[in-house]
């Protein structure tokens, strides 16, 4: 099982629709948890952090469940800009560096 | 203030020559960290530097990778005799001190394509 699991995609949405999606990790004793946004042939840039009270930023919205071990996200009125692929991360507790990332959840929004 | 510079952004090598992958950390920042992204996969730890230290290379391959941050100049991230698997793209951060977690600004990557 891998640490850090994503549904590869893509998500064919509609512009303005809502789309949401998870992200399970496997050690229960992870600290702390991200979402970056990857555009293609880019960089990794950070979207949000993930807290324990599930935290909102606009349209973006990141819930935690710690029972479950997964992490969501949550895009509201999409736009033609969201079209990006949606990295996890997950900082187990033993380093302050080595971050673990999935795969991307690709998501494409169509007009 | 630029940001993390590397250089080339884009990296064509046959199978057996070399191949050196520059990065420039963001003014003020001492701590360096390679990571590598196969195509359709996340991103993998490889290297954390910091002024002429190898402070953890764990996720590195034991055998012809290997890197450096010298006191002057910018970090090197070196693969030697490359072979068509080391084809990536190529990531670097920097930090202003030990990262945490969101601290650690990207890089526009070099991507590497071993012909």
């Amino acid at each position: 099982r891998k640490e850090v699991e994503q549904d590869p995609g893509p998500f064919n949405v509609p512009e303005g629709a809502t789309v949401a999606f998870n992200c399970t990790y496997s050690n229960s004793a992870s600290q702390s948890f991200f979402w970056y946004r990857q555009d293609c042939r880019k960089e990794p840039k950070l979207l949000m952090s993930v807290y324990s009270s599930g935290n909102e930023d606009g349209r973006f919205t990141a819930q935690l469940n710690r029972a479950s071990q997964y992490i969501s996200l949550l895009i509201r009125d999409s736009k033609l800009s969201d079209s990006a692929t949606y990295l996890c991360v997950v900082n187990p507790m033993d380093s302050n560096y080595q971050l673990i990332w999935g795969a991307g959840t690709k998501l494409i929004i169509k007009p | 203030n630029a940001g993390v510079m590397q250089n080339p952004r884009h990296l064509v090598r046959r199978r057996g020559q070399e191949a050196r992958l520059r990065c420039s950390p963001m003014k003020g920042h001492s701590h360096v960290y390679w990571y590598r992204q196969l195509p359709e996969e996340g991103l993998k730890f490889m290297v954390y530097l910091q002024k002429e230290n190898i402070i953890d290379e764990s996720g590195m391959p034991k055998e012809r990778f290997s890197a450096e941050f010298p006191k002057e100049g910018p970090s090197i991230l070196r693969i030697q005799q490359v072979v068509r698997g080391d084809s990536a793209a190529y990531f670097c951060a920097s930090s202003p001190r030990l990262a945490g977690d969101n601290e650690q600004y990207f890089g526009p990557g070099t991507r590497l394509t071993v012909t």
